[in-house]
């Protein structure tokens, strides 16, 4: 079984630019997660995909969204980057009936 | 609204030391609670998940008790070890939840030196 892989690792922009974050799903996980984490925080629920559907969000504002293709693999989107959206950003898969998720390494997004 | 605390916010313990870490949150309406560890710029590996109707989880060195009714869960390592070295999160999924919302603590960074 493959983990879960994230790319790009590192990256850095400039605010008001736009972010693409790709995910790829641990083998035959169907749901996606993704969470962001600052800098001495603990991670904080985005949002959650489902057979390609969104189906959980947490509070972060419509400009970050998201895809889940049919091979699970999953994309993260933030328009108009702002500073504070420097962080962390986790994905993590799972069974749909499993309550463990497997988290990816992350991508470090700098906005400067 | 859930909130998830984590004291101390970090921790040194020398080789051969029990560990103990708490973690408290303020609604007891959890489905589970997880315990995860984190090294240095990674992703997150998850220890042990306790279901709201069981008060305590195992695995080899690792033990985690829950105690719902007063929003607290404990994670003890037994023995720690250089390699315990990381930094642990606690996380709780609430009963309205979707299943992969989960609410984190900000985690004890944990040292264990020789």
């Amino acid at each position: 079984e493959t983990g879960v892989t994230q790319s790009p690792t590192h990256l850095i922009k400039t605010r008001g630019q736009q972010v693409t974050l790709r995910c790829s799903s641990q083998s035959g996980h169907n749901t996606v997660s993704w969470y962001q984490q600052a800098l001495g925080q603990g991670p904080q629920f985005i949002f959650q995909y489902y057979r390609e559907e969104e189906n959980g969000r947490g509070n972060f504002p419509p400009r970050f969204s998201g895809l889940q293709f049919p091979n699970y693999s999953s994309e993260l989107n933030v328009n108009a980057l702002e500073l504070d959206d420097s962080a962390l950003y986790l994905c993590a898969s799972r069974r749909q009936i499993q309550e463990t998720q497997y988290f990816g390494p992350g991508t470090r997004l700098l906005v400067l | 609204k859930q909130e998830v605390t984590q004291i101390p916010a970090a921790l040194s313990v020398p080789e051969g030391e029990n560990l103990v870490l708490n973690c408290s949150f303020t609604d007891s309406a959890i489905y589970n609670l997880q315990w995860f560890r984190q090294d240095p710029g990674k992703g997150l590996t998850s220890l042990l998940l306790i279901q709201s109707s069981q008060r305590e989880q195992t695995s080899g060195r690792l033990n985690a008790s829950l105690d719902k009714s007063s929003g607290r869960s404990t994670l003890y390592i037994a023995a720690s070890q250089p390699g315990d070295s990381a930094t642990y999160l606690c996380a709780v999924r609430g009963r309205t939840d979707s299943w992969g919302k989960l609410q984190f603590g900000a985690g004890t960074q944990v040292v264990v030196t020789p």
